[in-house]
């Protein structure tokens, strides 16, 4: 297993176009986070799932986020119609039920709506 | 909402210099302290995890201590080098949540 993977690293799109996402999360980790990171904060909580049920949400998750984790393997973040103000890093994460949920976290899709 | 503050929010140091950082938390409900590295380009990475009072952990010249009854962490690094430069993160988990809240982080940059 090499980690948490996400794809694209880097994404540019026009203002008003939708994007997706993907997040492969480390095998045998049953929870499967997204979070948001704006320049000079820290990493936001947008929603997270555990296996394939989606058990939280967050209130910066407008309609036009959507979230999916079919058969609770890889995960795929939907933004439709973006605005200048989606631009940001987009961060996976994942982490077991045991121990203390720490979590193994992707390199992140960084994206410039213009 | 659970309010994490890290101070400082960033810090120049010359090699060979000690450091350290500070992440503040709301002590009730605690249930862990998380803190990582992350490094421009690449994954946060897990650093500690801490969860008892009084708790004291090292890995090689960092190490990190905990508070819970009076909401504090401090983050240690010594004889900082170069490639410690990177933004640390703390995060709490509380027991009333599922997921960890983050700080804004404190970026450190360490000049040779």
């Amino acid at each position: 297993d090499t980690g948490v993977s996400q794809d694209p690293r880097h994404k540019i799109t026009k203002r008003g176009q939708n994007v997706t996402f993907r997040c492969d999360p480390i095998s045998e980790h049953n929870r499967l986070y997204w979070y948001r990171q704006t320049l000079g904060q820290g990493p936001e909580f947008l929603t997270y799932f555990q296996n394939e049920a989606q058990l939280e949400k967050s209130r910066l998750l407008s309609d036009r986020f959507s979230a999916e984790r079919p058969k609770g393997s890889f995960s795929t973040l939907e933004i439709q119609r973006t605005e200048q103000g989606d631009s940001a890093m987009y961060l996976c994460a994942s982490s077991s039920l045991t121990g203390n949920y720490g979590y193994t976290f992707g390199s992140g899709t960084r994206l410039t709506v213009v | 909402i659970l309010n994490v503050e890290q101070s400082p929010q960033s810090l120049h140091v010359q090699e060979g210099d000690s450091t350290n950082f500070t992440c503040s938390f709301p002590s009730s409900n605690f249930y862990a302290l998380h803190w990582y590295r992350w490094e421009t380009a690449k994954s946060p990475e897990a650093l500690f995890v801490m969860t008892l009072n009084g708790d004291e952990k090292k890995k090689g010249r960092i190490s990190a201590t905990l508070n819970t009854k009076e909401g504090y962490s401090y983050l240690y690094i010594k004889g900082s080098q170069p490639e410690d430069s990177a933004t640390y993160l703390c995060a709490l988990l509380n027991s009333g949540y599922s997921t960890l809240t983050f700080g804004k982080g404190t970026m450190l940059l360490v000049s040779p």
